[in-house]
Formats: structure tokens, sequence, C-alpha cells
């Protein structure tokens, strides 16, 4: 399983544009990249999930380059509501049709008003 | 739709007793996943079922066991408790065990050993 490396915290005030940017150096060819969402005594919560350029929700932004070694994970224009815990995950596909979702340390992130 | 609904919310065992928690998942879903979060150890895969069948297991003791139904709803067993299984276990619910298949956790069971 590739290890993912992300920033352990980061502020940002509210309505600015926030990137957490992860390194997923050790990527293979079939992984995808996810990031989950995590408020405090809740489960996590899917953001968004691509395999490479760039992916668009209604909540967030993916960027990936094209070498695939890291990611970018775009939150436009935060709120408060926005403080919690992302994660950003390598999800290997094993072809056998099971699969198992590794976290990380995940980047708190704190929205301040 | 409803989400995944774990039972109990919270739950206070005794070293040495056995707990088993509950976890019904969305509807038409059929893989179902259990995680362990602690403060220390962060989020850790214990099991993956689909079809009633375990698919995949993380790196836990024999002390923690689980089943799935065929309605898919799925039970975890932690026998002989220890202080350090105190956490949150959540449960994850998807269509199938597919990369590219959105897991929809639940709000977990907070387990406290004392």
């Amino acid at each position: 399983l590739a290890k993912t490396t992300q920033p352990i915290s980061m502020d940002s005030y509210e309505g600015q544009e926030v990137n957490i940017t992860c390194s997923h150096n050790n990527i293979a060819t079939n992984d995808y990249i996810t990031w989950y969402q995590q408020f405090p005594s809740q489960g996590p919560r899917f953001i968004i999930q691509g395999y490479k350029t760039k992916v668009t929700n209604e909540v967030a932004s993916l960027f990936i380059p094209a070498d695939r070694k890291s990611s970018t994970l775009s939150l436009p224009r935060v709120s408060l509501s926005d403080t919690a815990v992302y994660y950003c995950l390598v999800v290997p596909w094993s072809g056998a049709g099971s699969y198992q979702l590794t976290f990380g340390k995940g980047t708190k992130l704190s929205v301040i008003p | 739709k409803a989400g995944v609904t774990q039972t109990p919310r919270y739950l206070i065992k005794t070293r040495g007793q056995q707990v088993t928690l509950s976890c019904s998942p969305i509807s038409g879903h059929r893989s179902v996943s259990w995680y362990q979060q602690t403060p220390g150890q962060g989020l850790q895969f214990l099991f993956e079922y689909f079809s009633e069948t375990q698919r995949n297991k993380g790196n836990f003791p024999g002390r923690f066991s689980g089943r799935q139904f065929s309605n898919s709803r799925s039970e975890m067993n932690v026998s002989t408790l220890e202080l350090g299984d105190s956490a949150l276990y959540l449960c994850a619910s998807s269509l199938e065990p597919s990369v590219d298949t959105e897991a929809f956790f639940g709000q977990g069971t907070r387990l406290t050993v004392v």
C-alpha cells in the first residue's frame, strides 16, 4: 500500500480557498486517490476521488499531476463548518473485488472567523 | 434514504468481558467494513465482509471477530476486553467492494473498557 504524507494541521480564514497537498510517491498504476472529511465523534465522509488530472464536484476539486505522486484537495471559500480533519487515501484495486481503506494521520483544518 | 446505523452508540464494559456491536448498512449495500479509531493509532481497518464472507482482515488479534448476515447487516465481537480496546468503532457500507464505490460511514459506537 502506498504511504501518504500530508500536513498535520492548517489554519485558514473564512472565505479563503484552502489547498491541502498529499504526497504518495509509491502510488501504483491501479491506485485511486480519495479524500475523506471527519468531524469529531463522527464517521468519515467521502469528499472526492480521482485517478488523474482534475476532478471537481459541488464540494471540492482534486488536482492530480501526470506523475500521480501527489494530489491537492482544493476547498473553495471555506466556512467555519469546514473545520475538520481531512484524510488523503490511496485506494488499491486488488482485482478480487476486495479493498480496504488505509487512513493516515490526516490534516486538521481550522477555519478562523 | 437512511444512512448506516450503528448500535449501541455508547457502551461501557469491564476488562475481561466481551462485547457485540451491530451495523445496519444502507439498503442495497452488500459490502460492510469495520474500523477502529483511537487517538494514538488513528483509524485502523479491522475487516470487510461481502455476501456473508470475510474478504479482508486487518492486523488485529483473534479476539476481534465479525460476521455478516444474509440481509447484509453485520456484527463485530470483541472477546476478553482489554483497556486498550477503548475506541470509536466505525462501520462503513458500500454497494460492493470496488475501488470506485463510495464508502458511507456510520456515527460509530464509542466503547469504553474500565
